[in-house]
């Protein structure tokens, strides 16, 4: 069971702007940066956004993340059919002096 | 180009042994740690561990210690992830990645070494 919560599944039409949770604790995103994962259909993860909503090289700018306490978000604005993925969040935690990482969200462009 | 590239594809059966690799290439492999992540089929991804090439010192998640090891060749860029004794349950796709300075983010991926276990 994952200790960053994400939720399993979140949809949204061409063109829409959707935002994709997740919450954590004290130990991880309270405290470290939050970084996000795309991860196409039948290919290693990605990053996608990091600490302070940086973005790596080649990332549109249609992908932005933020944080708040002990949860962040990442939103896709002008979303297109190639963004069907699972996003993951991960952090580093403090308890466990590893990475956590998020269930995942599988994203559907309708 | 910054990469790692991991071994190919593994089928092996239960009680044997195992081990794959992930080779750095176009940067310096010494300065930043190698993370082992597992993905079961159809799941999410799950940290296993992580190895600091400089001096091999390893960390590893409570659900893994034990039951896989981690190692690195500093003389090739390679870090290892090796089994001592499969199980039907490490059937599994396995990435590295490597972890950028303060543990902020897992910059660069490996493609994937999908390990089939089976009788």
């Amino acid at each position: 069971q994952s200790v960053l919560t994400q939720p399993p599944s979140v949809s949204g039409t061409p063109g829409q702007r959707v935002t994709l949770s997740c919450s954590g604790s004290s130990s991880n995103i309270g405290i470290n940066g939050v970084s996000w994962y795309q991860q196409l259909p039948g290919t290693a993860p990605k990053l996608l956004v990091y600490i302070n909503n940086k973005r790596p090289s080649g990332v549109p700018d249609r992908f932005s993340g933020s944080e708040s306490g002990t949860s962040a978000s990442l939103a896709i604005s002008g979303l297109q059919s190639e963004d069907e993925a699972n996003y993951y969040c991960a952090a580093w935690d403090d308890t466990l002096d590893g990475w956590l990482f998020g269930g995942g969200t599988k994203l559907t462009v309708l | 180009e910054v990469q790692l590239v991991q071994s190919g594809t593994e089928v092996k059966k239960p009680g044997e042994s195992l081990r794959i690799s992930c080779k750095g290439s176009g940067y310096s492999s010494t300065n930043y740690w190698i993370t082992w992540v597992r993905q079961m089929p159809g799941k999410g991804l799950e940290w296993m561990g992580r190895i600091d090439p400089s001096d091999s010192y390893t960390n590893y998640s409570p659900s893994f210690q034990g039951h896989v090891t981690m190692s690195h060749d500093r003389s090739i860029s390679t870090a290892y992830l090796q089994w001592s004794s499969l199980k039907a349950s490490d059937t599994a796709m396995y990435y590295c990645a490597r972890e950028t300075d303060n543990s902020d983010e897992l910059d660069i991926w490996g493609q994937g070494t999908m390990v089939t276990v089976s009788s």
